[in-house]
């Protein structure tokens, strides 16, 4: 079956300016997760979704950080004022459901501000 | 907070036995997972084990859980080419009735040589 697909796979923007990153979930799971992978690094928790709703966003960096899931299944992570330092790769995973133990990565979104 | 830490590098011999070790401070940890990233790839789950186990063992993957001093192994049997890649470890303190989270490690770069 279809896994975790995220568009754009790359973006390069201007500083200052406005992104969208769009993931797509594996159908049926209610979770949802995104991370930002920085170069030579691990990935780092930005914001989990249970449905519709952001039940924890404690990793988000700052409030030009933002994260919707309107219906439950495609979550967009918006960026606004967009900095050199936002350049990283984006990646989502999602699970079948809250409290489950396994998550499915997506390839992730290369974000590129120059 | 959590911290997970992993050596950067390894080099092995095709053929070879090829042992990533990984440690972490968290004591709630409760499920403990081993990841995969190839070059402009995804993450993909390679094997987790739960806490309460010392031991799991799948196909040519063993990992092995030392509670008490909170360290973690991945070694690989019979290492191939196809096996040069960045393995992740992760943790999380699992919940049922919450996000479950993962903090990555930064990473081991393993490279198998023919």
């Amino acid at each position: 079956g279809a896994g975790v697909s995220q568009t754009p796979s790359n973006k390069v923007t201007e500083k200052g300016k406005y992104v969208e990153l769009r993931c797509d979930p594996i159908s049926g799971h209610t979770a949802l997760y995104w991370y930002r992978q920085s170069l030579g690094q691990g990935p780092e928790f930005l914001i989990y979704f249970q449905g519709t709703g952001a039940a924890d966003d404690s990793g988000l960096p700052n409030d030009r950080f933002f994260a919707v899931r309107p219906e439950g299944s495609v979550s967009t992570l918006k960026i606004q004022r967009t900095e050199r330092g936002d350049s990283a790769v984006y990646l989502c995973a999602s699970s079948p459901r809250q409290g489950s133990y396994e998550q499915y990565f997506g390839p992730g979104t290369r974000l590129t501000v120059t | 907070g959590e911290d997970v830490e992993q050596s950067l590098f390894l080099s092995v011999r095709e053929g070879d036995s090829s042992v990533i070790n990984c440690t972490y401070t968290d004591s709630s940890s409760t499920y403990l997972y081993w990841y995969k990233q190839e070059p402009g790839a995804g993450l993909q789950l390679l094997t987790y084990i739960f806490s309460n186990m010392d031991m799991k063992q799948d196909q040519r993957l063993t990992v092995l859980l030392n509670k008490k001093d909170k360290h973690l192994s991945l070694r690989i049997a019979d290492t191939q080419t196809g096996d040069s890649a960045i393995y992740f470890c992760a943790e999380t303190a699992y919940s049922n009735n919450a996000g479950n989270m993962l903090t990555f490690g930064g990473g081991t770069r393993l490279m198998v040589k023919p």
